[in-house]
This record gives structure tokens, sequence and C-alpha cells, in this order.
């Protein structure tokens, strides 16, 4: 299996611009998990998905941030309008009940 | 209170010296345990799953004490290469749920 698989590697936007971020978890994953780290707060759970159902959104910062789960390979976050504090690595991850989740390889993102 | 807290470091320490690292968390309910490293501008990667008997993988010792909520990591002989950030990772599932918090993390420096 290829891992988890994030696009884009790399983000730079204007302030107010629409981001999308994309994740492809690894296959047979029920759990599917986004979080954002910074230095000053680490990593932080936005939002995770068990069988592409949305489970707990409380860490999602605002309405501004919105994520879907269409199917069990794919899912999307969304920020509309950003802003410069919206600048963070943005990692998915996926796991299977019980065991510990496997991260891709991030999205950095930076609003300007 | 923070769930799972971490000593941040650094930890500078020469190659060839023993090092662990402890870590607190407050959910009591908390059922599974993990160790992740970080290189820096990496993901996190799964390092060993911490069970209550203690368990060991090479150089590696994790170890989890539910009565007092902590859980540790050593590392013997440590090498240059063991340079990273070690996060410490609670799981609590239940009703559906299965949350991962991760701590800030602890960095170490492996010393020539």
């Amino acid at each position: 299996d290829a891992g988890v698989i994030q696009s884009p590697r790399h983000e730079v936007t204007e302030m107010g611009q629409e981001v999308t971020l994309r994740c492809k978890p690894i296959s047979g994953h029920d759990y599917l998990f986004w979080y954002r780290q910074t230095m000053m707060r680490g990593l932080e759970l936005l939002i995770y998905f068990n069988n592409n159902v949305p489970i707990d959104d409380s860490g999602m910062p605002e309405d501004r941030f919105s994520a879907k789960m269409p199917n069990a390979s794919f899912s999307t976050l969304k920020i509309q309008p950003s802003e410069p504090r919206d600048s963070a690595v943005y990692f998915c991850a996926s796991s299977d009940y019980w065991g510990g989740a496997f991260f891709g390889q991030g999205t950095r993102l930076t609003v300007v | 209170r923070k769930e799972v807290e971490q000593d941040p470091g650094p930890f500078n320490v020469p190659e060839g010296a023993t090092v662990a690292f402890n870590c607190t968390y407050s959910n009591s309910a908390s059922q599974s345990f993990f160790w992740y490293r970080q290189d820096c501008r990496k993901e996190p990667k799964l390092l060993m799953s911490v069970y209550s008997s203690g368990n060991e993988d090479g150089r590696f010792t994790a170890q989890l004490n539910r009565a007092s909520q902590y859980i540790s990591l050593l590392i013997r002989d440590s090498k240059l290469s063991d340079s990273a950030t070690y996060l410490c990772t609670c799981a609590y599932s239940g009703a559906g749920s299965y949350q991962l918090t991760f701590g800030k993390g602890t960095k170490l420096s492996v010393i020539p």
C-alpha cells in the first residue's frame, strides 16, 4: 500500500482565497483524521470520520472550515475564505480500530 | 489542564547514552497508547505501541503506568539518527468514537 496520500504538498495563497486539501487514506482503514500542526499548539485534531461519516468536528476552528468524505478513498478539507492565521501544516491520517494512525506527508499551507 | 503533557526538551545527549522520556495523560478512560517519532518538516511516524506489561523493540522500551497515568519511552545506546521529536499519544474509544490525542512532543538531539 502506498500509505496515506495528501495533495498538494505545498500551497501558497492570498488571504480570502479558497483552499482545498485532499487526502486518500490507506485502503481498509475505517477512520480518517484531519490534524493541524503549528509550533505553538502542536497537533490539533480538526475532525474525524468513521466509515465516511463525520463523528466529531468540534476541533474545526470556524465555519470557514469544512470537511467531506464522499467515499472510503477520498476526503477534502476546505477553507473558505482563508486567513493568514490558517497558515500551518495540515495532516491527514487514517487508522483501523485500536491501531495507531498513519499520517500522510502533510500540506504546508501559507496564507499571505 | 492539557490532555497529554510532555517535557518539550530539548534533550541533548551524547551518542551511546540512555535517555528516557515521560508523558502524562489526563483521561483515565484512555485505552491505547503509542509513541510517534517526527523528524523536522516530516509527518509523525508510528514508533511503537505501549502495553501495560511493557514492550521492547530493539533499543526502545515503552512502559505504561495506568495507576499514575503516565507513559515512558527509554532509548538505549542512542544514535545520531535518533535525533527527532517524540510524540506521546493516547487513544480513547467508545460509543462509536475513536480519538487520538497527541502531546506536543519532546525534542531529542543526539550529539557526536
